[in-house]
């Protein structure tokens, strides 16, 4: 059972490139989320989804867009990478809403 | 926006210690969770909370949900050098999204 994976694991971008960073778990869970972390910060909501089809914005969603075609998978696009964006980047899932969330082993992107 | 409040932010440890730390937050919340996180891991949850008062072990860890419902402590009893970590407190109000705090940072006295 792989639970939340994560790809890639590191990544160096150039400002102004765009990418995706993607995200899939095989539990079969209707809850995923994307948050970021900062270094000496906690983590930071930028997109949820409650089932496929359906996502919302968290917390700091501005240059991320998301789509859920699918229940297994939840990528990430930046737009246009920003030094500001530099970060480690985590995907969490949950079965339901109240039972607390699998993180992914998290993607370190920087922006140059 | 909710904002939880964790302290300490960080913390030494000698082993065989109790220790503790705690959560607030403004707002009210229905869940709380704690979380660890080792180096260059994402967070593993440790606990959940869902009642106001709820008291609850995972072997030597023991986390409370304040009857305000705006705070939760973590005890770790008789501490190890694996404990060394980020723990994270998450509160989750109505709906899916958990906020969390800024984490405490536990380190092993030198």
């Amino acid at each position: 059972n792989a639970g939340v994976t994560q790809t890639p694991k590191f990544q160096v971008l150039k400002t102004g490139q765009s990418m995706t960073l993607q995200c899939a778990q095989d539990m079969n869970h209707e809850y995923m989320s994307w948050y970021r972390q900062d270094p000496g910060m906690g983590l930071r909501l930028i997109h949820y989804s409650v089932g496929a089809g359906i996502t919302d914005q968290g917390e700091v969603p501005n240059g991320y867009n998301v789509s859920r075609s699918t229940t297994e998978d939840f990528p990430l696009r930046l737009l246009s990478a920003a030094p500001s964006q530099t970060s480690v980047y985590f995907c969490a899932s949950s079965p339901v809403y109240y039972s607390g969330y699998t993180f992914g082993s998290g993607t370190r992107l920087t922006v140059v | 926006g909710q904002q939880l409040n964790q302290s300490p932010q960080s913390m030494f440890i000698q082993e065989g210690e109790d220790v503790s730390m705690n959560c607030t937050s403004s707002s009210i919340f229905n869940t709380w969770l704690w979380y660890k996180q080792d180096p260059g891991e994402g967070p593993v949850l440790l606990i959940a909370l869902y009642k106001a008062g709820e008291l609850t072990s995972n072997g030597r860890l023991t986390a409370q949900f304040g009857i305000t419902r705006k705070d939760s402590f973590l005890n770790i009893s008789a501490s190890i050098p694996s404990d060394v970590g980020i723990y994270f407190c998450a509160g989750q109000a109505a709906g899916n999204k958990l906020t969390f705090g800024g984490g405490t940072r536990v380190l092993v006295k030198p």
